[in-house]
């Protein structure tokens, strides 16, 4: 089966821009999720979707952080303005139901 | 908060030895704990995992070892391998908590010839 697909690969702003990046899960996986990895640190969730619906975006920074999962399927998760602190990997996954997730190669961003 | 630790960074192991990674958690919710392995640039990729009712979960060179009174979970990889090196990363969830997964900070697994 096809992995998670996640673009750009690599993404270079200067801080105050705008940045969205995109995810396309394995087919058939109900549940996606975002994640920020800062260097040095593991995986951290930002959001959660079952479906089209949010499930957990609790520690979403909202005031600059928004996603999406329009149809159900795959999503884009933007980031206006970025801080400097932005600078992280942003990963990807899905599962479906009571399965480990599986994760994207991620979006690697950096802010200048 | 770390719920998930991971207290050594890294780890040098000889080709063909164990190697042993651990992890401690904090949140007596946990009930279900993974290990991801991620090589540079990619994604992590699951590994192996258990949930709370077994002590003990084995897949051909990877065991996870579960110890709740403890708080501790352990993945032994025997015998290691240079493809074994690698970022290790500890992963825990709590039913109810709809799969979410608290990472720990990795352990960089280094298998010397």
């Amino acid at each position: 089966e096809a992995g998670v697909a996640q673009s750009p690969r690599y993404k270079i702003i200067e801080k105050r821009q705008s940045v969205a990046f995109w995810c396309n899960p394995i087919s058939g996986h109900a549940t996606l999720y975002w994640y920020q990895q800062i260097l040095g640190q593991g995986p951290k969730l930002l959001i959660q979707f079952q479906n089209n619906g949010v499930v957990d975006d609790s520690q979403l920074p909202k005031d600059r952080f928004s996603a999406e999962r329009l149809k159900g399927v795959d999503s884009t998760l933007k980031i206006q303005p970025a801080k400097l602190e932005d600078s992280a990997v942003y990963l990807c996954a899905s599962s479906s139901r009571g399965q480990p997730q599986h994760f994207g190669d991620g979006t690697r961003l950096s802010i200048l | 908060d770390q719920q998930v630790k991971q207290n050594s960074p890294s780890l040098s192991v000889q080709e063909g030895r164990i190697s042993i990674l651990n992890c401690d958690y904090t949140n007596s919710m946990f009930d279900y704990f993974l290990w991801y392995k991620k090589y540079p640039a990619e994604g992590p990729t699951f590994l192996i995992s258990i949930s709370s009712i077994k002590d003990k979960n084995e897949d051909g060179r990877f065991t996870v070892f579960l110890n709740k009174s403890a708080k501790h979970l352990s993945l032994h990889i025997v015998p290691s391998q240079p493809g074994d090196s690698a970022v290790y990363f500890c992963a825990a969830s709590s039913t109810g908590g709809g799969n979410k997964l608290t990472f720990g900070t990795g352990t960089q697994l280094k298998v010397e010839l």
